[in-house]
C-alpha cells in the first residue's frame, strides 16, 4: 500500500494551465477507473473535484479536468485563478479492495 | 445538508487506545459507505479504513490492520474507530467521511475532524 507518486509542488501564473501527474501501479491506478482528485485549501477540509478519472461532481469548474494513461493519471487546471492555490491530492482503489492517496501537490499561483 | 461531526480525540501515551465517534445527520446514513482518513499535522492524507452500510465489507490501510476497528451503529446514525496499541505515527487529524452515491470511494462529504496526539 505505499502512496501514490505527486510532485511535491508546481507552479503557474494567472490564466495559464498547469498538469499534476499522479503515478501508481498496475495494482491501483493502472487496475481500475477509479481515480478520484481533491482539492484542500489550508486549514479546510478536502473537496472532491474528479472522480472515476474524469468525472466532475456538480458545481466544481470546467477549468478542472482530468486523464489517465496506464499507470499514471493527470489533473490539468486551465485559465488559473488565484483562488486555485492550494493543495491536491489524487486517489485510487487498489486490487485489495482499499484505498490509497498520494502524497500531495501543492499549486502556487504566481 | 450533509453533517458530520467527529468526537474522542485527545492526548494519549504510546500503548494507549482512544474510540473516535462520527455523528452523522443529513442523509441517510444507512445506506451509505463510511470511511475514516487521517492527516498527520503539515502532512498528506491517508486512508485509514471504511465500512459498507451493512457492516459486512471492512477494509484497513496496513499501517493500522490488526490495532485499529472500523464499526457503526445505524439506529443512532454513527461511525466509530477503536484506536489500541496507539504509536506516536498515528498522531493525526481524523475525519469521518462518507463514500459518493453509495459507493466505498471516492469520498463526496468530509467532518471537520478530531485531533489524536500520541505523546509520552
Amino acid at each position: 500500500q505505499s502512496a501514490l507518486t505527486q510532485p511535491a509542488s508546481v507552479s503557474g501564473s494567472p490564466g495559464q494551465s498547469i498538469t499534476i501527474s499522479c503515478t501508481g501501479t498496475s495494482s491501483d491506478i493502472g487496475a481500475y477507473e477509479y481515480v478520484s482528485w481533491y482539492q484542500q485549501h489550508p486549514g479546510k477540509v478536502p473537496k472532491l473535484l474528479i472522480y472515476d478519472v474524469t468525472y466532475r461532481p456538480s458545481g466544481v469548474s470546467h477549468r478542472f479536468s482530468a486523464s489517465k494513461s496506464g499507470n499514471t493519471a493527470s489533473l490539468t487546471i486551465s485559465g488559473l485563478q488565484g483562488e486555485d492555490e492550494a493543495d491536491y491530492y489524487c486517489s485510487s482503489y487498489t486490487t485489495l479492495s482499499t484505498v490509497v492517496f498520494g502524497g500531495g501537490t501543492k499549486l502556487t499561483v504566481l | 445538508q450533509v453533517q458530520l461531526v467527529e468526537s474522542g480525540g485527545g492526548l494519549v501515551k504510546p500503548g494507549g487506545s482512544l474510540r473516535l465517534s462520527c455523528s452523522a445527520s443529513g442523509f441517510s446514513f444507512i445506506d451509505y459507505f463510511m470511511s475514516w482518513v487521517r492527516q498527520a499535522p503539515g502532512k498528506g492524507l491517508e486512508w485509514v479504513s471504511y465500512i459498507s452500510s451493512s457492516g459486512d465489507s471492512i477494509q484497513y490501510a496496513d499501517s493500522v490492520k490488526g490495532r485499529f476497528t472500523i464499526s457503526r451503529d445505524n439506529y443512532r446514525n454513527s461511525l466509530f474507530l477503536h484506536m489500541n496499541s496507539l504509536k506516536v505515527e498515528d498522531t493525526a487529524l481524523y475525519y469521518c467521511a462518507r463514500g459518493l452515491d453509495l459507493r466505498r470511494q471516492p469520498i463526496d462529504s468530509w467532518g471537520q475532524g478530531t485531533l489524536v496526539t500520541v505523546s509520552s
